[in-house]
This record gives C-alpha cells, sequence and structure tokens, in this order.
C-alpha cells in the first residue's frame, strides 16, 4: 500500500523558515517523481514544486522560486521541502504526491498533508 | 501559461447526472493529460479520473473522464448521484512552459 506521510509543518514567523519532511513507503520511492501540492485555507489546489527521480531537475511556481529548495534522499525514501523567507501568503496545508515514472503531473498519490501558518 | 476554469458549484438529485466542465484557456485540451480529484472536506485529493478517462482501481464506473477539441473543455461525468459524492472535484493538466501541474479552481457538487 503507497503511503505518504508528511511531517514538520506548524506556526512561524514571517521571514523564518521551516522544513518539511515526507515519509513514502509501499513503492519503489527512486522510481517516480514526486511533487509538493498546498492548499490555503478555504481555498484551491496549487501546485508548488517537483523534482525527477534522480533530483537532475527541479521545478517551482513562481510564487516560491529562490525561496523554497526541493531535495529527495531515495536512500531514505524521504522528499523534503525547506522553505526559506516565508510570508503570510504561504500558510497553506502542504501535500507531499506521488507523480508517476514516466512524468510529473499526475499526483496519484497524497499523504494526508501539513499545515504551515505564517504568522506573528 | 494557461489557466483552467471550472464553474464553481453545481447541485443535482441523488440518482441523477452531473457533469462538471474545465475549460482551457490557451493551447489545446489535447496537448496533456486531464485528471480530476475528488475532495472531501477535511481530507486530501484522491484521484477520480487520470489521462482524461481513465479509472483508477476502486473507482466505480459511474465516474467517467472526457475531453472536447471543439470546446477546449475536459468533462467528468457523475451518473447515478449518491450523497457520498458530495465534494470538492478539481480538474488538473500539466504546463509544459514551467513543467508544473496546473489546477482548476474547483467545483462544490452538491448532492440534495
Amino acid at each position: 500500500e503507497v503511503q505518504l506521510v508528511e511531517s514538520g509543518g506548524g506556526l512561524v514567523q514571517p521571514g523564518g523558515s521551516l522544513r518539511l519532511s515526507c515519509a513514502a513507503s509501499g513503492f519503489t520511492f527512486s522510481s517516480y517523481w514526486m511533487s509538493w501540492v498546498r492548499q490555503a485555507p478555504g481555498k484551491g489546489l496549487e501546485w508548488v514544486a517537483n523534482i525527477k527521480q534522480d533530483g537532475s531537475e527541479k521545478y517551482y511556481v513562481d510564487s516560491v522560486k529562490g525561496r523554497f529548495t526541493i531535495s529527495r534522499d531515495n536512500a531514505k525514501n524521504s522528499l523534503y521541502l525547506q522553505m526559506n523567507s516565508l510570508r503570510a501568503e504561504d500558510t497553506a496545508v502542504y501535500y507531499c504526491a506521488r507523480d508517476t515514472p514516466l512524468y510529473s503531473g499526475y499526483a496519484g498519490y497524497w499523504g494526508q498533508g501539513t499545515l504551515v501558518t505564517v504568522s506573528s | 501559461n494557461f489557466m483552467l476554469t471550472q464553474p464553481h458549484s453545481v447541485s443535482e438529485s441523488p440518482g441523477k447526472t452531473v457533469t462538471i466542465s474545465c475549460t482551457r484557456s490557451s493551447g489545446s485540451i489535447a496537448s496533456n493529460y486531464v485528471q480530476w480529484y475528488q475532495q472531501r472536506p477535511g481530507s486530501a485529493p484522491t484521484t477520480v479520473i487520470y489521462e482524461d478517462n481513465q479509472r483508477p482501481s476502486g473507482v466505480p464506473d459511474r465516474f467517467s473522464g472526457s475531453i472536447d477539441s471543439s470546446s477546449n473543455s475536459a468533462s467528468l461525468t457523475i451518473s447515478g448521484l449518491k450523497t457520498e459524492d458530495e465534494a470538492d472535484y478539481y480538474c488538473q493538466s500539466y504546463d509544459s512552459s514551467n513543467q508544473l501541474g496546473v489546477f482548476g479552481g474547483g467545483t462544490k457538487l452538491t448532492v440534495l
């Protein structure tokens, strides 16, 4: 059974940093593109970033470029999102999602999400 | 870049059929696969349709997807509506210009 478990969310002040983690199990993690998707309270879904199997390709939505970094550790079956210079508008539930082996752009499995609140 | 536009809300009675549209603002709807996700309150999204018209295992055949190049849109059709289908539904495709997925704004389905 595919499982994705996010952790690391919490309350942080504007300008602060947070590192989200996603522990994957039930599939060959190193074979899949992986993504982070967020959802602000009461709002829709937004694709934040994705990363290729070997980490050689990474893409970000414009609003987080230069502030967020996606990474993965295939030996630990883990996905990460380092978030720096956080802003109030980054407040959201952050979901880890598994893409496909061939391409990103289909989030077939999702974690339960972790809430990030940016507030003073 | 392009946008996907969905109706904000739809409602229908149990047992009936409802169709939710998703219109692509620029570029061909057929250029990239369209997925549909269901999200119940307080839960993570789950896939009901992938690659335009494919159903993941476990999704009932009451759910179907299609694309229409003439209207540049995708559609999710749910037949034999049940109260448990009440949820938010999001269409999603892929933007080759920035290599990221793009979501529609979501449609709230009410079954009453």
